[in-house]
């Protein structure tokens, strides 16, 4: 079993629509959680960032954290063509090492 | 936000010839800097974790003697693939983190290498 399990999609919707992006994990340890975004042949961007369970907000994304079902979302309202993307869920457990875990990304395509 | 510049973007070298990739933070001191490498459609892979003026931790099936990394200053680390092969064509990112955020990573634009 893999530590984060994201669903690689392809997930369309039509622009406009809300978008739900999900990552479950195995390790409890984990408290620190991150949603990228990634165009095709660039580099990862930092979404959103949030510290154990709850809600962020940030214009149209919204990112949610609940520990007790090892469970975290990414929202996104009114999506544009321009939100397609590959979307990555990462975690650490802000341990010595720094490092991430990632999921296998969602790809996402919002037709006009 | 944090600036991570990381050049080339794009490089397509002969068989046996060695490619070097620099990746620097541009407005913050990066105490750690993270090599991935990514196939088509897959997540990233870590290849390697370095911290300033220490030597990297490579990360299981990794080679140190073909993928060397250099992490001389707080703003850049490299990574020089040795010698490559067209089985080392790949997508190359770097990432780097602060001691205020460690744990947040800022991903460069990536670098593909195309070996003929």
């Amino acid at each position: 079993q893999k530590e984060v399990e994201q669903d690689p999609g392809p997930l369309s919707v039509p622009e406009g629509a809300i978008v739900s992006l999900n990552c479950t994990y195995s390790n409890s340890a984990f408290q620190y959680f991150m949603w990228y975004r990634q165009y095709s042949r660039k580099g990862p961007e930092l979404l959103m960032y949030t510290y154990s369970s709850g809600n962020k907000e940030d214009g149209r994304f919204t990112a949610q954290v609940d520990k007790s079902s090892k469970y975290i979302s990414l929202f996104i309202r009114d999506s544009q063509p321009s939100d397609s993307a590959t979307y990555l869920c990462a975690m650490n457990d802000g341990g010595a090492t720094n490092k991430l875990i990632f999921g296998t990304g969602t790809l996402l395509a919002v037709q006009p | 936000g944090a600036v991570v510049s990381q050049h080339p973007s794009r490089v397509i070298c002969k068989s046996g010839t060695s490619v070097k990739i620099e990746c620097r933070s541009l407005d913050f001191q990066a105490t750690t800097m993270f090599w991935y490498r990514q196939f088509p459609k897959q997540s990233l892979m870590l290849m390697a974790t370095s911290n300033e003026g220490s030597k990297a931790t490579y990360e299981q099936g990794v080679e140190k003697d073909k993928f060397l990394i250099n992490h001389a200053s707080l703003t850049l680390s490299t990574l020089t693939v040795t010698s490559a092969h067209p089985e080392d064509s790949s997508f190359y990112i770097c990432s780097a983190s602060s001691d205020r955020g460690r744990d947040i990573q800022y991903f460069g634009a990536g670098t593909r290498l195309s070996v003929l």
